[in-house]
């Protein structure tokens, strides 16, 4: 079973910044935060992965929580070609071909 | 520089068949992995090789095989096929086991249909 928890769906209006929330409660020391997105009828696209600091590259940024029980993917400036699902995963870094994918959360980008 | 070549890209096959799907990594890729999706759901893991070594294996039937090939290149076996493997079989590729980034690079896919 995926260690992760997302809202099934959002939305967000073009041009905004997207928040996508993950909770991982039950994350080990030494697993990392993976996020992907799955563009309709395409393959998964990695996004940015992190362990406890906040990250940023030049798709997202990635806000891990000090506890590590929660992550937020901020997409700064969304358009309609980030409408897609996004999964967040947990996995240990040796794993990481062995993803765990739950049902992530189909956001919806609006004009 | 080509990503993660999958083919055939659409196939229809009938129960009982058998099917082989392929797959090129990124060039200096040595880690293949398989997975399978189901419409509406997220990919599940099937395999994993690297350096032609099954490395990893789901929670599949023996029905699924798979192997890597010298270049690094993989094919997924199924036999016996059934209604319920119709779904969309994902490749990926990474450069090792637990590469400098940990991302995994996917290919665009080969849909299955069983009739």
């Amino acid at each position: 079973d995926a260690k992760t928890t997302q809202p099934p769906s959002m939305d967000c209006a073009e041009g905004r910044a997207a928040n996508l929330p993950c909770n991982h409660s039950t994350i080990s020391g030494n697993e990392y935060v993976y996020w992907y997105r799955q563009i309709h009828s395409q393959g998964p696209q990695y996004i940015i992965h992190g362990l406890k600091n906040n990250e940023t590259n030049e798709m997202a940024s990635l806000i891990i929580t000090e506890d590590r029980k929660s992550s937020t993917l901020i997409l700064p400036h969304a358009t309609l070609r980030d409408t897609a699902v996004y999964y967040c995963i947990v996995l240990l870094y040796s794993s990481a071909s062995k993803i765990i994918f739950g049902s992530g959360t189909r956001l919806s980008i609006r004009p | 520089d080509a990503g993660v070549t999958q083919s055939p890209t659409h196939l229809i096959k009938t129960r009982g068949q058998h099917v082989t799907l392929r797959c090129s990594p990124i060039s200096g890729h040595k880690s293949v992995s398989w997975y399978q999706q189901v419409l509406g759901q997220g990919p599940q893991f099937i395999f994993q090789y690297y350096e032609k070594e099954e490395r990893g294996r789901g929670n599949f039937p023996d029905r699924f095989s798979a192997r890597q090939f010298p270049n690094y290149s993989s094919e997924l076996n199924v036999n016996a096929l059934l209604l319920g493997d119709s779904a969309l079989y994902l490749c990926a590729s990474r450069p090792g086991l637990a590469g400098t980034t940990g991302e995994l690079f996917f290919g665009e896919g080969s849909r299955l249909t069983v009739l």
